[in-house]
């Protein structure tokens, strides 16, 4: 009964690889978000979807698109890794956009070789 | 520009003592703040948060303070357990900024039984 699902927890992956992260939630909210957390612990969002309209797109380079199927998901892809998009992603929702609290998930830690 | 800082990067308390976590803020047009905590390999958890309009708010153990005047926001846990040990985050959020949370650094709480 998990509220916000992310899948892998885990990805390790070379550089100029192509991966993808998955979010789910079953909290029935419209708005759903993506952060990174660097290895300092600071988060910073990245995007923003609400019914799978993009909202935010907080200056994030192009390699990074974020889909939306429908209102329950928001997955990340990333194009052509770079050894700096090592962090831990976090995915999280709220109920519309300009509500809170936001709701997290558990968080993807990718991992650059 | 916008900025969420933390006063202490690391907070150690006796088990059962009082914990203040201290924050601060640079967005006077910030009108809404929030705080979560973190546990090792987990995401973000929401204890609590606090709009413009209020200097105080209470939860079960906890009290967030607002100081306007100084841009300030604390934490108080009280009788802090070791279940309490966690990176604790605050955030600001500014209407209509598409509901984009700004996170502050993080301070560890270490609580010695």
């Amino acid at each position: 009964d998990t509220a916000v699902s992310q899948t892998p927890k885990y990805l390790v992956t070379q550089m100029g690889n192509d991966k993808s992260i998955k979010c789910e939630q079953n909290l029935g909210h419209d708005t759903m978000y993506w952060y990174k957390q660097d290895s300092k612990k600071f988060l910073k969002i990245m995007f923003s979807y609400n019914n799978k309209e993009l909202i935010i797109n907080e200056t994030v380079p192009n390699r990074f698109s974020p889909k939306s199927p429908d209102k329950a998901h928001l997955n990340l892809h990333i194009n052509s890794l770079e050894l700096g998009d090592s962090a831990v992603y976090f995915c999280a929702s709220s109920q519309r956009v300009e509500a809170q609290p936001q709701h997290f998930g558990d968080g993807t830690r990718l991992s650059i070789l | 520009g916008e900025s969420v800082g933390l006063h202490l990067p690391t907070l150690s308390v006796q088990e059962g003592d009082n914990s203040i976590i201290n924050c601060a803020y640079s967005n006077s047009a910030s009108d809404y703040f929030i705080w979560y905590k973190q546990e090792s390999g987990k995401g973000p958890q929401f204890i609590i948060d606090i709009r413009s309009n209020m200097d105080k708010r209470q939860g079960q153990r906890v009290t967030v303070l607002l100081n306007k005047t100084v841009k300030h926001l604390s934490l108080q846990i009280a009788a802090t357990q070791p279940g309490d040990s966690a990176v604790y985050f605050c955030a600001e959020n500014q209407r209509n900024q598409g509901g984009k949370l700004i996170f502050g650094q993080g301070t560890e709480l270490s609580v010695k039984p």
